[in-house]
């Protein structure tokens, strides 16, 4: 069965630092998004992104936070100027279609800030 | 806005114990539900879905749900637990169109052999 795939599996970052978060979504999904678990709490989504643009994104999506789609098979999530409040997990997820399709994660991307 | 509530934070069982799982949601609109599943170390695994039709949905590893419109409810069950299935369970919805999923706390559940 195909796979959404995250690199690196775990981040170390110095606060101030940026970090770039990679995914390979499942090669024929068209929505792709991020969501992040501080420890002990939910997962909370960040961002989707379709058709080379976000089509929504959380209060938690600030400037700091940027995605993009820099080839075919690639998403990344950009954080600048890395806070010690921005270390959680870091799941990508990726579906068909928006709402009636479920999505599909990977094993996460696990952000320390140091 | 959405929000989702699972009122169990752990659930301890035996083997071949019955387990049910709570999720209750908020939103005014037509939604689409899920229970997601994480075992230890690994990523989340969609258990079984509710978009329309038959409100009792069956998924995989002998889960099954049932979406109670009147109730805003959507819980969780099996008849009999394994002890492969201690993991953390996610109840979430999505509303029709949107994107965004909304995720509950999770109920860590441990059985023990």
């Amino acid at each position: 069965e195909p796979e959404v795939t995250q690199t690196p599996s775990h981040q170390v970052t110095q606060m101030g630092q940026e970090v770039i978060l990679r995914c390979v979504p499942i090669s024929n999904h068209l929505y792709f998004y991020w969501y992040r678990q501080i420890l002990g709490q939910k997962v909370e989504f960040l961002v989707s992104f379709y058709n080379n643009e976000i089509s929504e994104k959380s209060e938690i999506f600030d400037d700091q936070f940027s995605v993009e789609r820099p080839d075919g098979s690639n998403f990344t999530l950009k954080i600048r100027s890395t806070k010690l409040e921005d270390s959680a997990m870091y799941f990508c997820a990726s579906s068909g279609s928006a709402g009636n399709q479920p999505q599909h994660f990977g094993d996460g991307t696990r952000l320390s800030i140091l | 806005a959405q929000s989702v509530s699972q009122h169990n934070h752990h659930v301890i069982l035996s083997e071949a114990a019955s387990l049910e799982l709570g999720c209750n949601y908020s939103y005014g609109g037509t939604v689409n539900l899920f229970w997601y599943v994480q075992y230890p170390g690994q990523h989340l695994q969609l258990l079984l879905k509710y978009f329309s039709g038959d409100p009792l949905v069956k998924g995989i590893k002998g889960f099954e749900a049932e979406f109670i419109k009147s109730k805003f409810s959507f819980n969780l069950r099996k008849p009999s637990v394994q002890w492969s299935d201690t993991a953390e369970y996610f109840c979430a919805v999505i509303n029709n169109a949107g994107n965004m999923l909304t995720f509950g706390g999770g109920t860590r559940l441990m059985v023990k052999p």
